[in-house]
């Protein structure tokens, strides 16, 4: 069964920190995964895309890397600021197939 | 900026009473996802049509749930008859192409059935 797990499902940290987050999926024959944002009571926001080909990504203070063989993404938010706490969730997309498998999402809070 | 329109943005409703939710895509994109998100289940796909034919409903209770797309600006789903266990967020998403990376998620509806 294909599955998607972020761990943790909270993390708090300190303005200014370096953070990773994790995510984990079984099955390593994926087409790509993402990692979106996701703020209190509004719609999910696409932060960076990684093909099954890429190592990694990044965005300004972000950056993702895939690991297929270990199964294995993070999330990499560097110099973290208030403005960054949000849920964080991980979606796959396994071969060609449309459809994405969510993670639970890890929720985030930067402290001033 | 371009916005994916839901409406309403909260609904509360009895048991037994229809319920229809409304996206309006961004004008242009070909394809619209419907999601589902409850604290239990995370995010679930319910609908997704391209170029307004319906392409996957598999995700839906077809008993109760209905998609439709009665034109290019519009995307419904409808709940009839509701139940407290449909009490969730329903996300809409519009874009160009397969996959969901450059789609843009609605505020969502957050449906109570009391």
């Amino acid at each position: 069964k294909q599955e998607v797990t972020q761990i943790p499902a909270a993390l708090s940290v300190p303005e200014g920190e370096n953070l990773v987050l994790n995510c984990s999926f079984t099955d390593s024959a994926i087409y790509n995964l993402q990692w979106f944002r996701q703020d209190p009571g509004k719609g999910l926001t696409s932060l960076l895309l990684i093909q099954s080909s890429q190592r990694e990504q990044t965005s300004g203070r972000l950056n993702a890397s895939l690991d297929k063989s270990s199964g294995r993404s993070t999330l990499y938010i560097a110099a973290s600021q208030p403005g960054d706490s949000a849920t964080y969730l991980c979606a796959v997309r396994w071969d060609s197939n449309y459809q994405l498998i969510w993670g639970a999402g890890t929720k985030l809070i930067i402290k001033p | 900026d371009a916005r994916v329109t839901q409406t309403p943005r909260h609904k509360v409703t009895e048991m037994g009473q229809e319920v229809t939710m409304r996206c309006q895509p961004i004008l242009g994109h070909n394809t619209v996802f419907w999601y589902r998100q409850t604290m239990m289940q995370g995010l679930e796909l319910l609908a997704y049509f391209r170029n307004r034919a319906p392409l996957d409903d598999s995700g839906m209770p077809k008993d109760r749930f209905s998609a439709e797309m009665p034109d290019a600006t519009l995307a419904t789903l409808k709940i009839q008859p509701s139940e407290p266990r449909d009490s969730a967020v329903y996300f809409c998403a519009s874009g160009l192409g397969t996959g969901s990376y450059g789609y843009t998620f609605g505020s969502g509806t957050r449906l109570t059935v009391v």
